[in-house]
């Protein structure tokens, strides 16, 4: 298994701004993702974080926008730049070792209010 | 990724069986069936996965038609803390890698 934190848990934030999500986890692993969770719905995958490379972007979010690091195979950080209120979401971090059949560890979550 | 089809949402009473449906009707031959669910403020967490046979662990068992086009987590012995929404995900080896692709799921309310 792996746990995994998040910092900050949740933030109200002003619009135009930007924040700065960090995962970290307990054990190196080979798959980091990035998933936000709008109110009152389900999650939607935002990209992968790849190790020493740029981050593999699904349809509908650019790097300007959510910009993505991963410095090892124990962290990563999410970016969510210059704010509006439709950003205003939970942001879920998880990793998995990359086979198919094996489970996929979350954190806790980042909840995101922008005013 | 193929699509699955769930209930929005389902009850049941404390200490009851729970059967929770799930529809995959395009599933393909490489398509694992995972579920996960998310319990109230928390992080999705793995629950069971299958391909072709049926299973069971701590936590549940997953019965898969012959056809594989549908399933069916089951809860044996339901608590309040399974109030929770569960997500059926399929799981394609050859093309998704380890990405879930998640669904609306089912609410379940596990009644006292």
């Amino acid at each position: 298994s792996a746990v995994i934190s998040q910092k900050p848990s949740r933030d109200i934030c002003q619009r135009g701004t930007s924040l700065t999500i960090q995962c970290q986890v307990d054990s190196q692993v080979t798959m980091m993702f990035w998933y936000r969770q709008q109110p009152g719905q389900s999650l939607t995958l935002i990209a992968t974080a790849n190790q020493g490379s740029e981050a593999t972007y699904e349809s509908g979010f650019v790097i300007d926008k959510f910009p993505i690091s991963r410095p090892n195979l124990t962290f990563s950080t999410l970016t969510v730049s210059n704010m509006s209120p439709e950003d205003s979401s939970i942001y879920l971090c998880s990793v998995s070792s990359g086979r198919v059949t094996d489970t996929q560890y979350f954190g806790p979550g980042t909840r995101l209010t922008v005013l | 990724d193929a699509k699955t089809t769930q209930p929005n949402s389902m009850e049941s009473n404390e200490e009851e069986p729970v059967h929770l449906p799930c529809n995959h009707s395009t599933i393909s031959g490489t398509d694992y069936i995972h579920w996960y669910r998310q319990l109230p403020s928390q992080g999705p967490e793995y629950v069971i996965h299958g391909l072709t046979s049926n299973v069971n662990n701590r936590m549940a068992s997953l019965a898969i038609a012959e056809d594989r086009k549908s399933s069916t987590l089951i809860l044996h012995r339901a608590t309040l803390r399974d109030a929770a929404v569960y997500y059926c995900i399929l799981r394609d080896w050859k093309t998704s890698g380890s990405r879930l692709t998640f669904g609306e799921g089912t609410q379940l309310t596990v009644n006292p």
